[in-house]
């Protein structure tokens, strides 16, 4: 069955150094893929959507890639800061649909001053 | 601009009763709209979506039901409540960029 997997539930780093998260995905071929901020109690937030066809995509300290060999997708937050600090969810829509996406469980990101 | 509206922001109801959400959406037309429900310390459930008006695309059988009366609403309705429906209900849409804009969430409480 198609999965999406974001294996790390947890990730702390120290302020000014670049946090990165993985997301995976198994027996499927995403068109895209998509990251998420989520705050406590809030609904996610849109950051960035990279397509099957791109190997990197960049806003501001943000960064993302999709390795279509590896079945895998980073993203990167350089100069990483406490108001960061957030679960990040990464979603990618099944094989030939595009009306839905399924997200990952998110990693909790936690930048420590 | 888009806005996304929801309400109520929390709800407590007892085993057995009714529910009804509501999400509207402001700002943009024809819209597909998504239902998620999310457990605490859990990932995101996608519940219902809708590409139009009337209709439906459920993913997972259970007590729970959506309606899209019209372009801009979507309702999520329950006859009778049970324990396990607790969590934070997301509404959400998106247009032909893909992404999706969340609304503030709904807290039930199913006591």
């Amino acid at each position: 069955s198609q999965k999406i997997e974001q294996n790390s539930e947890a990730l702390n780093i120290q302020e000014g150094k670049t946090a990165t998260l993985t997301c995976n995905y198994t027996n499927y071929s995403p068109a895209y893929l998509q990251w998420y901020r989520q705050d406590p109690g809030r609904g996610p937030v849109f950051l960035l959507l990279i397509r099957e066809n791109e190997k990197e995509k960049r806003k501001e300290r943000l960064k993302v890639t999709f390795d279509t060999t590896l079945k895998q997708s980073l993203f990167h937050i350089t100069a990483s800061q406490p108001a960061d600090s957030a679960t990040y969810l990464c979603a990618s829509p099944p094989s030939g649909g595009y009306q839905k996406v399924t997200f990952g469980t998110g990693t909790k990101l936690q930048v420590i001053p | 601009s888009q806005t996304i509206h929801q309400w109520p922001a929390t709800l407590v109801q007892p085993v057995g009763s009714p529910l009804s959400l509501e999400c509207t959406v402001e700002g943009t037309s024809n819209p597909n709209l998504y239902w998620y429900r999310q457990a605490a310390g859990r990932g995101l459930q996608l519940l219902f979506y809708s590409v139009g008006i009337g209709q439906i695309s459920s993913e997972v059988p259970q007590n729970l039901s959506a309606s899209r009366p019209q372009d801009r609403q979507f309702i999520l309705s329950s006859k009778k409540l049970l324990l396990s429906d607790s969590g934070f209900y997301l509404c959400a849409w998106s247009g032909q960029g893909h992404e999706q804009y969340f609304g503030p969430g709904t807290r039930l409480t199913v006591t």
